[in-house]
């Protein structure tokens, strides 16, 4: 199974920030990454596709990026409901695999 | 608009079978484009998908878990279902199920809420 490594596992940050999360492949995946981000108590929520390309209805102030093994989530201006757990999925192969979540907490 | 709703027993007895369902609407589960997945999630393993299914009979199941997961579907209630026999502790998990793009390997864009299965005795 492709191993997909998420850092860092939390972070803290406050509003207005600008925060990254990154996911790494153990091999490459030529895109096939998925981001979904997580409110307690939902469901996954779809944000982005083959690694940037953004669900319909996501704010713009997600961003995504990378190729090859190494990917990254990024979100522009921290608002309050930003503040959740956030995971990438590979779906190069199967078993599709999903990182281990960054929780994103409010500084 | 799509939705999806699981449903199911919240507690299961270890060796016995979990029995799961997924009832559709503001769609159908015969598309041609569509997969349905199942998807788990506990404290321990994070997210964990366990197989798709397409109503042409088409399935992928993740490997680790494929001698013990059955699913179908039913176009006259709409539902997909989701059989895992044998269960243990280690199956006590949030289930979802999802809507899959991409083939075969694919990505969930829509989700149902998710139920709890706990597995005890």
């Amino acid at each position: 199974d492709i191993q997909m490594t998420q850092s860092p596992s939390s972070l803290s940050a406050s509003v207005g920030d600008r925060v990254s999360i990154t996911c790494r492949a153990s091999q490459d995946i030529g895109k096939s990454v998925a981001w979904y981000q997580q409110r307690p108590g939902k469901a996954p929520r779809l944000l982005f596709f083959a690694a940037s390309r953004l669900e319909s209805g996501v704010p713009s102030r997600f961003s995504g990026s990378g190729s090859g093994t190494d990917y990254t989530l990024t979100i522009s201006g921290l608002q309050p409901e930003d503040f959740a757990t956030y995971y990438c999925q590979q779906y190069y192969t199967i078993p599709q695999t999903f990182g281990l979540g960054t929780k994103v907490e409010i500084k | 608009q799509l939705q999806l709703q699981e449903s199911g027993p919240g507690l299961v007895k270890p060796s016995e079978t979990l029995s799961l369902s997924c009832t559709v609407s503001g769609a159908s589960i015969s598309s041609n484009n569509d997969y349905w997945g199942w998807i788990r999630q506990s404290p321990g393993k994070g997210l964990e998908w366990i197989g798709s299914f397409h109503y042409s009979g088409s399935t992928y199941t993740r490997p680790s878990l494929k001698s013990r997961v059955t699913m179908s579907g039913d176009t006259s209630r709409n539902q997909i279902s989701l059989k895992l026999t044998s269960v243990t502790a280690a199956d006590t998990a949030v289930y979802y199920c999802a809507r899959q793009r991409n083939l075969p390997g694919g990505y969930f864009d829509l989700w149902g809420r998710g139920t709890l299965v706990s597995v005890s005795s």
